[in-house]
């Protein structure tokens, strides 16, 4: 069974640090790694969809790096501000075009 | 207009009856998805379904069905309902394309007393 990871579980940032999470993956039979950002009382929403080994995505402020060889992804999130706050999720699928396998996230918590 | 709807957005029932949530999507996606977050906010998957395969969790209870009227509906029977069973249930949908990238719902709010 796929196992994806995270770390931190959980992070405190002041408004304007930048930061950074990570997420790991097993490296065979890799197919795609998807974050997507998830904020209290609403659904997730996808952030990035990533496939190839070395993609890196940017959407403003937040953006996201890909090695598929030594199984990691890294979300970095530039200038944080209060409304970043979110968990911050990454997930893979077993096989593809199948369900995500999710991680357990990264709670972001940025104050002003 | 909402791209994938669930209802009813909160469910309180009580121990032992059975209810469903719906699920529709108006994205024209060829897989629909349940998936579960338990008690430390952690999502896991259900159910996924297209026209052609359902693909069950094993560790999902037979309790829990999933049924598809047609490609843009997928919805949730539950049996039996336990205590254990409160959660809240999202429902997703993808296109058939490699980067699978899903499209969540509200989530469904399910209180079993």
């Amino acid at each position: 069974i796929l196992n994806v990871e995270q770390s931190p579980q959980s992070l405190h940032v002041q408004e304007g640090d930048s930061t950074n999470f990570t997420c790991s993956f097993p490296s065979s039979n890799f197919y795609a790694l998807h974050w997507y950002r998830w904020e209290t009382a609403k659904s997730p929403e996808a952030l990035f969809v990533m496939t190839l080994n070395g993609d890196e995505k940017k959407k403003g402020r937040i953006s996201a790096t890909l090695n598929t060889k030594e199984g990691y992804s890294y979300l970095y999130i530039k200038g944080s501000q209060p409304e970043d706050s979110a968990t911050y999720l990454c997930a893979s699928p077993g096989k593809a075009g199948t369900a995500l396998i999710f991680g357990k996230g990264t709670t972001l918590s940025v104050s002003s | 207009d909402t791209a994938v709807s669930q209802t009813p957005k909160y469910l309180v029932t009580q121990m032992g009856n059975d209810k469903s949530i719906k699920c529709e999507q108006n994205l024209g996606h060829d897989t629909m998805y349940w998936y579960k977050q338990d008690s430390k906010k952690f999502l896991k998957i259900m159910f996924s379904y297209n026209n052609k395969e359902l693909i069950i969790n094993e560790t999902v209870p037979n309790r829990f069905s999933p049924k598809s009227p047609d490609k843009a509906h997928l919805n949730l029977h539950i049996n039996s309902l336990e205590l254990g069973d409160s959660a809240v249930y999202f429902c997703a949908s993808s296109p058939r394309t490699s980067s699978n990238e899903q499209f969540f719902g509200p989530g469904t709010r399910l209180t079993v007393l």
